[in-house]
């Protein structure tokens, strides 16, 4: 099993350009988050996606889109990039929300500067 | 607010020297803590989830405790492999929506 797997690993934008993060899991999990990393600033909650259908905002939603595509895959859209997105993005997968015994699985990141 | 606080923000020991990592939360109704490992350029890899208050789970050179207040991640003897940011995290609301400390940035010295 690959786990979670994002792509891609790096990228450079400037200012107002756009584009898709991706991400996909393989252990049939239901629910499915992005998260971005700043320092001093732990991982802060983008979107969430609870089961496959519906998405949800997190605690840092503007800027961003989201779309559930199947089970299995999770896209983070920017649509118009600006400096203060310059962050590291994490996608994370757990079997099932609203349970406190689902614990997170998370992929490698995808490392965005702005510039 | 729903808060999750770690300390100390770094911590240097030498090989052997054993300590403890603390995260203290403020959230109501508690419905589970989670410990994660992430090593530099990796995302966070899961270690442990407690459920209640006095509850304690182990592995290797790893113990994490939980009160009603606050969980320690003790570490016994640690080796320069154990070198990583530990961070802790709490449910908030509905546990789809996690709530991460900044995390402890452990590094051990040979």
């Amino acid at each position: 099993n690959a786990g979670v797997t994002q792509t891609p690993k790096f990228q450079v934008l400037k200012t107002g350009q756009s584009m898709t993060l991706q991400c996909a899991q393989d252990m049939n999990h239901n629910s499915m988050y992005w998260y971005r990393q700043d320092p001093g600033m732990g991982l802060r909650l983008i979107y969430y996606s609870a089961s496959e259908g519906t998405t949800d905002k997190g605690e840092v939603p503007n800027g961003y889109n989201v779309s559930r595509l199947n089970k299995r895959e999770f896209s983070l859209r920017l649509e118009s990039a600006a400096p203060s997105q310059t962050s590291v993005y994490f996608c994370a997968s757990s079997e099932a929300p609203g349970l406190a015994r689902y614990e997170q699985y998370f992929g490698p990141g995808t490392r965005l500067t702005v510039t | 607010e729903d808060q999750v606080t770690q300390s100390p923000e770094a911590l240097r020991l030498q090989e052997g020297e054993s300590s403890s990592l603390n995260c203290s939360y403020t959230v109501s109704g508690l419905r589970g803590l989670f410990w994660y490992r992430q090593d530099p350029g990796k995302g966070p890899e899961f270690l442990f989830t407690l459920y209640s208050a006095g509850e304690e789970k182990e592995k290797e050179r790893l113990k994490a405790t939980l009160t009603k207040k606050e969980s320690f991640l003790h570490i016994t003897a640690p080796k320069p492999e154990d070198s990583a940011t530990y961070l802790c995290a709490v449910p908030k609301g509905s546990a789809s929506k996690i709530i991460f400390g900044s995390g402890t940035r452990l590094s051990i010295r040979p």
